[in-house]
């Protein structure tokens, strides 16, 4: 089965950046899409990154979504962090056809 | 703007189903959309739990496909999932979403369904 894995914590200082990566476990990263997902606590996820690297809209351009093909892994990087980006944050993409999720990276701002 | 809300028991018994609604608002649950139930675990990451089609096609987490029936209601202008024989596995906070290509927004608010006797 495809797995997609994400470290477990990471964090940074206000102002600078940060870039959590999402590993596939087999095949083709870039073969599916990928999509980034925040989650502050007590809320339900919403969207910040979809098909790679596509922003919805009223995400701010500080969130940015790559494929780095040789390492089979995605990233999502925040630049000019602020505390409110502090998170979940959950890659997901597919396998045939099957949504598969991340584990899920807790992003601290301190 | 489209807005979903989740509705149901909060509480099932051991075995029992649980049933969920999600009500959509704002917009056609018969457009170009996918439409998904994820949940998850206390403390824990989010699992999905299948997608369906106004026409009707679905997809289910394998992990899941025996126990899950996700359906549609046009009249009613949401959609439904239900789960059955659950343990206390299953309880979680459930999410409906709306999936337009690979683009899953808006999300549900959640709505948390405990397993216990």
């Amino acid at each position: 089965n495809f797995m997609l894995t994400q470290p477990h914590s990471v964090s940074e200082s206000p102002g600078k950046t940060v870039t959590i990566s999402c590993t596939g476990s087999s095949g083709s990263i870039a073969s599916n899409y990928v999509q980034w997902y925040q989650q502050r606590p007590g809320s339900a996820p919403t969207t910040v990154i979809y098909e790679d690297n596509q922003r919805p809209s009223g995400v701010p351009d500080r969130f940015s979504g790559s494929i780095d093909s040789s390492s089979n892994s995605a990233s999502l990087t925040i630049s000019g962090l602020k505390t409110e980006d502090e998170a979940d944050y959950y890659c997901q993409s597919y396998d045939s056809s099957l949504w598969v999720f991340g584990g899920g990276t807790k992003l601290t701002v301190l | 703007q489209v807005q979903l809300q989740e509705s149901g028991p909060g509480l099932v018994k051991p075995s029992g189903t649980l049933s969920l609604t999600c009500a959509v608002s704002g917009g056609s649950i018969s457009s170009s959309n996918w439409w998904s139930w994820v949940r998850q675990p206390p403390g824990k990451g989010l699992e999905w739990i299948g997608e369906i089609y106004h026409s009707g096609s679905t997809n289910y987490n394998p992990s899941l496909k025996s126990r899950v029936t996700i359906s549609v209601d046009k009249s009613k202008n949401q959609f439904s999932l239900k789960l059955s024989s659950v343990t206390a596995a299953d309880t979680a906070v459930y999410y409906c979403a709306r999936v337009h290509q690979q683009l899953v927004s808006p999300w549900g608010q959640g709505t948390l369904v405990t397993v216990s006797s």
